[in-house]
């Protein structure tokens, strides 16, 4: 199974401040079409995640641009140029590649 | 809009079985699959099968086989998984998504609690 390793687990972040997560996996997630299948949830408190980044670095339908993933193989970033309020909770990277799909053990974003 | 609906919260005791819901609404359901993921109690995301809504194809994870059993009706536009053997580690939110592969949207999550 490929493993997903974020750090860190935990992100305090001062509102308007950048902050970044990073996303290592046992496997290249490159497939021969070019694509990186690595994608970025977020999970707000009491809700259902939420499809962030897909293949890499394509931000989902109603994200906002202050998102952006970026990496390639086995090397994967989710930034996010000015934290809001709004971004509190936990993100997950997971690989749609092979199965068993995995995830990463979330990192916990809260504002300082 | 694309929704995913799923059925309510279930209490079981150990040992018993169950069967959760998850009703497609704003798509055609026979183009994309369906992919379950759990969530324990203040704990992480973990994958536990998808199903092909086209064909009925299914993928399980090694650590769910012989317990887990996905099914869909393409007539109802809703996809099952039925769940045998709890135990109370199998108390958790369990979510479906649509699978494009990534997961684009997601149910309300249903909770199962497994308890005597």
């Amino acid at each position: 199974d490929i493993v997903m390793t974020q750090s860190p687990l935990s992100l305090p972040v001062t509102p308007g401040e950048p902050a970044s997560i990073s996303c290592r996996t046992t496997q290249s997630l490159l497939h021969i079409n070019g694509y990186n299948y690595l994608d970025w949830y977020l999970q707000r408190p009491g809700q259902s995640p939420q499809l962030l980044i897909y293949l890499g670095s394509n931000r989902a339908s109603g994200v906002p641009d202050r998102f952006s993933g970026s990496g390639s193989g086995t090397d994967f970033t989710l930034k996010i140029s000015r934290v809001e309020a709004e971004d509190v909770g936990v993100y997950y990277c997971m690989q749609p590649l092979h199965t068993p799909y995995t995830f990463g053990q979330g990192t916990r974003l809260e504002i300082k | 809009q694309v929704q995913l609906v799923q059925s309510g919260p279930e209490v079981k005791e150990p040992g018993a079985s169950v069967k959760l819901s998850c009703k497609a609404y704003g798509y055609s359901f026979t183009t994309f699959g369906i992919t379950w993921v759990r969530q324990a109690p203040g704990q992480g995301l973990e994958w536990m099968g998808g199903i092909s809504a086209d064909n009925g194809d299914t993928s399980y994870p090694q650590k769910f086989q012989g317990r887990v059993t996905m099914s869909t009706d393409t007539s109802t536009n809703t996809a099952y998984m039925d769940l045998r053997g709890l135990r109370s580690d199998d108390t958790a939110v369990y979510y479906c998504a649509r699978d494009v592969p990534s997961l684009d949207f997601w149910g309300q999550g249903t909770l199962l609690t497994v308890s005597s």
